[in-house]
């Protein structure tokens, strides 16, 4: 039982730096997303995905690329990392269909520091 | 727009206690309900939730009532244990297919002591 994985779960960058920070799921769900969860913010939503070839913004997409070549892959990417983007970013996919609800499957996160 | 309200934390409890974590919120159309629990050093995991109103969920001994009348979902448990020490979010969707963008209140943090 795989569900959402994410790597790496700890990153320490340079400001100015680059990198991805990889999702992947094994639930056949279209739906995927990421937060980034800072203190008394609670989540907040960057960029979501509803099926390949098919990305949006969410609530704090600035500085952040996203791309869905696959159902199943979602990489979140930090073109020029900044110390505001310090946070512990999760990602977090759901089943759309008919019978879907909305409840979303969360990895267990990615704690990066911008120094 | 949509947005969630839940009480400030944080809480301490002594275990066996009676908890209640209160949530609001607006949404324009229908929305489902969920309340979301974060263990420490863990991604969120689902709770309980609601999809109508007057809906109950429960789970673990945990409730929460989807009430309308009073746009709340109050989270409720009889007698805490010291494992359910977390932080707990309320969050809401609306509409259905594709559009499942879930929108979370702040977060509690609970902690129950022996």
């Amino acid at each position: 039982n795989a569900g959402v994985t994410q790597t790496p779960k700890f990153q320490v960058l340079k400001t100015g730096q680059s990198m991805t920070l990889q999702c992947a799921q094994d639930m056949n769900h279209e739906y995927m997303s990421w937060y980034r969860q800072d203190p008394g913010m609670g989540l907040r939503l960057i960029h979501y995905s509803v099926g390949a070839g098919i990305t949006d913004q969410g609530e704090v997409p600035n500085g952040y690329n996203v791309s869905r070549s696959t159902t199943e892959d979602f990489p979140l990417r930090l073109l020029s990392a900044a110390p505001s983007q310090t946070s512990v970013y999760f990602c977090a996919s759901s089943y759309t269909g008919l019978s879907g609800t909305g409840e979303l499957f969360f990895g267990e996160g990615s704690r990066l520091t911008v120094l | 727009g949509n947005s969630v309200t839940q009480m400030e934390g944080p809480v301490t409890l002594s275990e066996e206690a009676f908890l209640t974590i209160n949530c609001t919120y607006t949404a324009t159309g229908y929305p489902s309900l969920f309340w979301y629990v974060q263990y420490p050093g863990e991604g969120l995991q689902l709770l309980l939730k609601a999809t109508k109103a007057d809906d109950k969920g429960s789970n673990k001994g945990f409730e929460a009532t989807y009430r309308k009348e009073t746009t709340s979902f109050h989270l409720e448990k009889g007698s805490v244990q010291v494992s359910d020490s977390a932080v707990y979010f309320c969050a809401l969707s609306v509409g259905g297919g594709s559009n499942y963008k879930l929108t979370f209140g702040k977060g509690t943090l609970l902690t129950v002591n022996p």
